[in-house]
């Protein structure tokens, strides 16, 4: 079975400093990783996807992600935050089969941004 | 605007009773997927239907249930209401089984 865990409920930085979020997967099986952002009210909206090509996966945002099995990890990075990143952001992983392609969810991570 | 459209936006009831919670997926998309939100269990998978079928079901409660008409909207039904249910309830669609998910906006299940 897949896992996913996130280190750390909550993340501040100030603006124009580095973020990094934290992912860790457990699956016995090459996965799909993908971070997701929810901000206030909102649902779901995809930042990047990693499915076994480039392990450096760029999304969007100024937001990047390193595919790294040796350890496991698929950390989330952006070199300088913006206030407007502030939201919750979602680790996933799928294994996608025969009999579907559920997203398992970590935990989330809030990341809030002062000026 | 993800393109995945859920009504009703707000749901309050009452204990005991059923709701119908819609989605419609993005233009082209057969596969959709429900999700509940809730703080003590975050993000967790219900079921996923593609073209109509059930293809795979996560930890859905036997009170509820759910199907993919041949528009390929899908409603999920939630029956015999406890105050637990109340949650955010999103669906998403993809292109098939193997593509990336997008999100409705979701339903917000008010139960007391």
């Amino acid at each position: 079975a897949q896992s996913v865990t996130q280190l750390g409920s909550h993340v501040s930085v100030s603006e124009g400093a580095l973020v990094l979020l934290r992912c860790n997967y457990s699956s016995s099986v090459p996965p799909y990783l993908f971070w997701y952002v929810q901000y206030p009210n909102q649902g779901l909206q995809l930042l990047l996807k990693y499915t076994s090509a480039a392990t450096l996966v760029k999304g969007i945002n100024g937001f990047e992600a390193e595919f790294k099995k040796s350890e496991t990890s698929f950390h989330l990075t952006k070199p300088s935050a913006h206030m407007r990143d502030a939201a919750e952001y979602f680790c996933a992983v799928s294994v996608p089969n025969q009999a579907g392609t559920a997203l398992i969810f970590g935990k989330g991570t809030t990341l809030s941004v002062s000026s | 605007d993800s393109g995945v459209t859920q009504t009703p936006k707000h749901l309050i009831t009452a204990t005991g009773q059923r709701v119908t919670l819609r989605c419609s997926p993005r233009s082209g998309d057969l596969s959709v997927y429900w999700y509940q939100q809730s703080l003590d269990q975050g993000l967790q998978f219900l079921i996923q239907y593609y073209n109509g079928e059930e293809r795979a079901k996560g930890n859905i409660l036997e009170r509820f249930s759910a199907q993919q008409f041949p528009d390929l909207h899908s409603e999920l039904n939630l029956s015999s209401l406890e105050l637990g249910d109340s949650a955010l309830y999103f669906c998403a669609s993809s292109l098939d089984t193997h593509n990336e998910q997008f999100f409705g906006p979701g339903t917000r299940l008010t139960v007391l």
